[in-house]
């Protein structure tokens, strides 16, 4: 079955980085867009940044806009985050999921990975 | 940018009750609509995708329904493992978002 495992969260500065990695398995890794998505502590979902299967496309939200990097290797089926200029909103549990087209351009998330917990702080 | 409101943010409900939380868009989606479902400590789990098709393996008292800016999930019979929360998200347009969520609680 698909599995997503992300790694690399930690507690960080402010102002450093850090970067996520999030390793899929039992999918053609390739043939697959993907998303990071986060969770602040006690909040609900804020989706982060996508990038498309061969990593040609990419969008981010305006709130990492300039300060993350998605990227990914399809030769290791692994997707990055890279996030520099940490800050202490940036605190939260990093999700990578599975972007799906389901019928008529709708895309999904699905499956998800467990997370991985970032704290930025001093 | 697209916003989403969802409510209620909190619901009381006991075993049985049958359950609907709204999602409203800021401007219209069509259907690029998906609900998904979120446990304490875990990952979120997709239930309806495109306003109202239903995710495999999801029990069918999930039900979605909607198009344009006003969308409804609705659980038809509550069950316990059914108390969680949930969150409406839209795919229609970049920067992707989710509403807020609506906490499902035992009464």
């Amino acid at each position: 079955q698909v599995q997503l495992v992300e790694s690399g969260g930690g507690v960080v500065q402010p102002g450093r980085s850090l970067r996520l990695s999030c390793a899929a398995s039992g999918i053609t890794f390739s043939a697959y867009a993907m998303h990071w998505v986060r969770q602040a502590p006690g909040k609900g979902l804020e989706w982060v940044a996508f990038i498309l299967y061969d990593g040609s496309n990419k969008y981010y939200a305006d709130s990492v806009k300039g300060r993350f990097t998605i990227s990914r290797d399809n030769s290791k089926n692994t997707l990055y985050l890279q996030m520099n200029s940490l800050r202490a909103e940036d605190t939260a549990v990093y999700y990578c999921a599975r972007d799906r087209l389901s019928g008529s351009g709708n895309r999904v998330f699905d499956p998800w990975g467990q997370g991985t917990l970032v704290t930025v702080s001093s | 940018d697209i916003q989403m409101t969802q409510s209620p943010s909190s619901l009381s409900a006991s075993v049985g009750d049958r359950v609907t939380i709204t999602c409203r868009a800021s401007q219209s989606i069509s259907s690029y609509l998906n609900w998904y479902q979120q446990k304490p400590g875990k990952a979120p789990k997709l239930l309806i995708y495109a306003a109202s098709s239903l995710q495999s393996g999801v029990p069918s008292r999930f039900s979605g329904s909607g198009s344009g800016t006003d969308f409804t999930l609705a659980i038809g019979s509550l069950q316990p493992e059914d108390f969680a929360t949930y969150y409406c998200q839209q795919s229609y347009s970049f920067p992707y978002s989710f509403g807020q969520g609506t906490k499902l609680e035992s009464k």
